[in-house]
């Protein structure tokens, strides 16, 4: 099976830096990934981490160490629409994607 | 190119009433996923299809809860009959099993029982 806990909620500052840590323990893994998902609507993908590292991709970037079963995201300069829950998920190697209970991220001004 | 359809966007039943929820992923996407999110929580997955066959259904209510992928593309979900706790949205995403590719949502069905 699969166990991925993150925090509950955060609050940062507009123009600021939020880290949003995931662990995961999980049988088979098959990459780690972050999505975005805005209240009453649906997730879509931020980033994905298979091998060991950091992956940047404009004002986000995402982290992982598998030996560890950690993973990051980190938002860069924090804008208001950045406001949302962020969802940590772990995909297996029959490709089973479970998820995290998310992080909610208030921003403000 | 389109993305995952789903309907209806939103439905209200009352208890032991059933209710399907359709989805059409992908064109050329294999794995089929269905999604229950509670107001408040993360995504929970109830079953997994790669083209018309069942992956991992662990936590399916099977008592009530059924879904079926004919032909390898389209997929229902159904509940018969529903409870109050099955309130939710109901998220259906496919993928292509391989590499980095994601996976991508519908916009969901919200159930509402009462």
């Amino acid at each position: 099976g699969q166990n991925i806990d993150q925090p509950t909620e955060m609050t940062a500052t507009e123009g600021a830096i939020v880290q949003i840590n995931c662990t995961y323990q999980t049988s088979g893994f098959n990459g780690l990934f972050w999505y975005q998902q805005h209240a009453g609507e649906a997730p879509t993908f931020l980033s994905y981490n298979v091998l060991d590292g950091l992956e940047e991709k404009g004002r986000f970037s995402s982290f992982l160490s598998r030996s560890k079963g950690y993973s990051y995201l980190l938002l860069k300069e924090l804008q208001m629409k950045d406001s949302a829950s962020y969802l940590c998920a772990c995909r297996s190697n029959d490709y089973k994607l479970s998820f995290g209970a998310g992080t909610t991220v208030t921003v403000r001004a | 190119e389109a993305g995952v359809a789903q309907s209806p966007r939103y439905k209200i039943i009352e208890k032991r009433q059933s209710v399907a929820f359709w989805c059409n992923p992908i064109s050329g996407h294999a794995t089929l996923y269905w999604y229950q999110q509670i107001l408040g929580q993360g995504p929970k997955l109830l079953i997994q299809f790669q083209n018309n066959g069942v992956v991992d259904d662990s936590q399916l209510p099977k008592d009530r809860f059924s879904a079926e992928r004919l032909k390898g593309v389209d997929s229902t979900l159904k509940i018969q009959p529903a409870k109050l706790e099955d309130s939710a949205v109901y998220l259906c995403a496919s993928s292509i099993p391989t590499g980095n590719t994601e996976a991508f949502f519908g916009q969901g069905t919200r159930l509402t029982v009462v």
